[in-house]
């Protein structure tokens, strides 16, 4: 089993769609949890970080269930623009961060 | 952008050759990550390091050594190269993951073993 694990996607969704993604991870010594976005042979850059309260930057929500080990990211009124692949991260309380495979977004007009 | 620059960009080598890739950052941030990315996969962790001299390996680490002798560069030293490890290299760099600081990538190293 992969420490973390993504919905495989790939998601198509017209635009001013909601898209909701899901991320799941093993190591239970997981301290911190980020959101990044991918674009096309492009560098990951970070979307948002994880808090256990939630938080939300403009349409993006995240979320974060410690008990059930367990992130998500909600992107609501979808753009064109946010067309990307979206990779959930998790990083242990030694600094090793740990990839999920990644879920790709196509927001279509 | 983060200072975080990864040399060379391109590389085209023959089965066999030892390669070794640079991560050179700016920023003086303590913690360094190589990773690798392939298609179908996502970024899957080859070493990484917390200090200077201070290593660890991650899940793909066979047939890669690094080194961190200064604390702004970190290398990837692919011993004798194989096709497998053909492959788009990543390096990043972040201050101290564990407080929810971002990690930094740089623009990646497209390797091509033949």
């Amino acid at each position: 089993r992969k420490e973390v694990e993504q919905d495989p996607g790939p998601f198509n969704v017209p635009e001013g769609a909601t898209v909701a993604f899901n991320c799941t991870y093993s190591n239970s010594a997981s301290q911190s949890f980020f959101w990044y976005r991918q674009d096309c042979r492009k560098e990951p850059k970070l979307l948002m970080s994880v808090y256990s309260s939630g938080n939300e930057d403009g349409r993006f929500t995240a979320q974060l269930n410690r008990a059930s080990q367990y992130i998500s990211l909600l992107i609501r009124d979808s753009k064109l623009s946010d067309s990307a692949t979206y990779l959930c991260v998790v990083t242990d309380n030694a600094g090793k961060s740990t990839f999920g495979d990644g879920t790709t977004l196509t927001v279509k007009p | 952008d983060a200072g975080i620059t990864q040399s060379p960009r391109h590389k085209v080598t023959e089965t066999g050759t030892p390669v070794t890739l640079r991560c050179h950052q700016t920023e003086n941030h303590r913690y360094m990550y190589w990773y690798r990315q392939d298609p179908g996969h996502g970024l899957r962790l080859i070493h990484y390091s917390y200090g200077v001299k201070d290593t660890d390996k991650g899940e793909v680490s066979d047939g890669y050594s690094v080194s961190r002798s200064k604390t702004e560069d970190f290398l990837l030293t692919l011993e004798s190269a194989t096709s497998s490890q053909t492959s788009v290299y990543f390096c990043a760099i972040s201050q101290d993951p564990s407080l929810n600081t971002e990690a930094f990538f740089g623009q990646g190293t497209r390797l091509t073993v033949v």
